[in-house]
């Protein structure tokens, strides 16, 4: 049984267009992250979220972590192919995180 | 710093054979984790360290897997003996954790074949 489940699992979109990848659990967390891993590497933290309700902008890319910190979105606007890569989000009920199922996104230009 | 540092990139074993994935964590960091990534299920926790003393190691798959951290800037994944079910990529991951949420550093991977 997995302690975060992402979705979509996998998604495939145009260059220009906006997505939303959600992370969800029954767990509260006391913080929330977001990775992205490419090809060949190993995932690199994009975001770190604490607080319920918090919204983290990066960019193009929007965290959210829901009021009662059990889930967590991550919104792109005008997708670009350098966003191509596998989304892990990442919550610590305690002293050490567990990952999520990860999305794989594909930006096809 | 270099960051996480993880060799070999590739290793490639015949069933049977002993395997050791090496691991050098960022200096300062107190902890240090190994996972396993496979598309069937994702990334998997193996074992993590504190300060190089193992804390809990309930994820490692079977006694055929085994890991130490002998000291603050190198620790092992030891797989005696492998088999083709253990193809895998292993991350190394190190973070200090008294620094809240800077989150893990990963190391590159060893991507592992057994055959």
């Amino acid at each position: 049984t997995q302690l975060l489940e992402q979705s979509p699992q996998f998604l495939s979109i145009q260059e220009g267009e906006n997505l939303t990848v959600y992370c969800n659990s029954s767990s509260v967390f006391s913080s929330l992250q977001w990775y992205r891993q490419e090809p060949g590497e190993g995932p690199v933290l994009l975001v770190t979220v604490v607080t319920g309700g918090e919204v983290k902008k990066l960019k193009r890319l929007t965290f959210q972590f829901g009021d009662a910190r059990k889930d967590s979105s991550l919104h792109i606007t005008a997708a670009q192919p350098g966003d191509t890569g596998l989304y892990l989000c990442a919550g610590a009920p305690g002293n050490q995180f567990y990952f999520g199922t990860g999305t794989s996104l594909t930006v096809i230009p | 710093d270099a960051g996480v540092i993880q060799s070999p990139r590739h290793e490639v074993t015949e069933m049977g054979q002993e395997v050791t994935l090496r691991c050098k964590p960022i200096s300062g960091h107190d902890y240090l984790f190994w996972y396993r990534q496979t598309m069937m299920r994702g990334l998997e926790l193996l074992i993590y360290f504190n300060n190089n003393v193992p804390i809990d190691d309930s994820g490692m798959p079977e006694d055929r897997f085994s890991a130490k951290m002998p000291n603050a800037s190198f620790s092992t994944l030891k797989i005696q003996p492998s088999e083709p079910r253990d193809s895998a990529v292993y991350f190394c991951a190190s973070i200090l954790m008294g620094m809240g949420y800077s989150g893990y550093t990963f190391g590159s991977g060893t991507r592992l074949t057994v055959v």
